[in-house]
C-alpha cells in the first residue's frame, strides 16, 4: 500500500512568488493534517481536514496560506505571496484513527 | 496550552552505547504520547506510543514509559546501532482531532 506522498520534495522560490504544495494521503484515510517545521524549531500544526472539510485551522499563520482538499482526496497548500519566514519543511500526515502517517515533507526555500 | 520539551542535541554515541533522550510535557487532561523518528531523506515514522499512565511503549529495542507523576516520556535503548542515526521527536496528542504537539527534535549520530 502506498504511503503519504508529497510533491515537490523541494521548492526554491523568490519572495513574492506563489507556491503550491501537494499531499496525497493514504487511500481511505479521512483525516489529513498539515504541519510545518521552521529551521531549529518545533514541528507545528497548521490545519486538519476531515474528508473535504476543514476541522481545525487554528495553526495557519495568516491569510497568505490557503489549504484545500478536493473531494476528500488529495490536498494542496498554497502560499501567496511567499515571504522569507515561510521557509521550512512542510509535512502532511493522514490517519483513520489516532496514529498519523507522515509524508517525507516538502522543503520550501524562499529567497 | 500543550507543550513538549525534549533534550536538545545533537547526541553522538558509539555503537552499543546506552541511549536516553529526555522528554517532558505539559498538557491538560490525559494526552497520548509518541516518539517519532525521521531517518535521512525520509518522512516521520511512528517509533512507539503510550496512551495512558504507566504504559510502556516499545519497538526496535527502544522503550519509553508514560510517567504521569513526572510528566515525562523518556526514550531509551540499551545498545544503539549505526542504523539508529536519525532525528527523534517526542510528541503528544490530546483532544478529539488528534493533532500532534512536537518537541524540537534530537539529532542522534551513532558512530561505528
Amino acid at each position: 500500500e502506498a504511503g503519504v506522498t508529497q510533491f515537490p520534495s523541494h521548492s526554491v522560490i523568490e519572495k513574492g512568488q506563489t507556491v503550491t504544495l501537494r499531499c496525497d494521503p493514504i487511500s481511505g484515510h479521512d483525516n489529513l493534517y498539515w504541519y510545518r517545521r521552521v529551521m531549529g524549531k518545533e514541528i507545528k500544526f497548521l490545519l486538519h481536514f476531515v474528508k473535504e472539510s476543514k476541522q481545525d485551522e487554528s495553526g495557519m499563520p495568516n491569510n497568505r496560506f490557503l489549504a484545500e482538499r478536493t473531494g476528500g482526496t488529495y490536498s494542496t497548500l498554497k502560499v501567496q505571496p511567499a515571504e522569507l519566514e515561510d521557509s521550512g519543511v512542510y509535512f502532511c500526515a493522514s490517519s483513520q484513527g489516532p496514529i498519523q502517517y507522515f509524508g517525507a515533507g516538502t522543503r520550501l526555500s524562499v529567497l | 496550552g500543550n507543550s513538549v520539551t525534549q533534550m536538545e542535541g545533537p547526541v553522538t554515541l558509539s555503537e552499543e552505547a546506552f541511549l536516553t533522550i529526555n522528554c517532558t510535557y505539559t498538557a491538560t487532561g490525559y494526552p497520548s504520547l509518541f516518539w517519532y523518528v525521521q531517518y535521512p531523506g525520509e518522512g516521520l515514522q511512528l517509533l512507539l506510543k503510550a496512551t495512558k499512565a504507566d504504559d510502556k511503549g516499545s519497538n526496535k529495542g527502544f522503550e519509553a514509559t508514560y510517567r504521569k507523576e513526572t510528566t515525562s516520556f523518556h526514550l531509551e535503548k540499551g545498545s544503539v546501532q549505526v542504523s539508529d542515526s536519525a532525528v527523534y521527536f517526542c510528541a503528544l496528542s490530546g483532544g478529539s482531532n488528534y493533532k500532534l504537539t512536537f518537541g524540537k527534535g534530537t539529532l542522534l549520530t551513532v558512530n561505528p
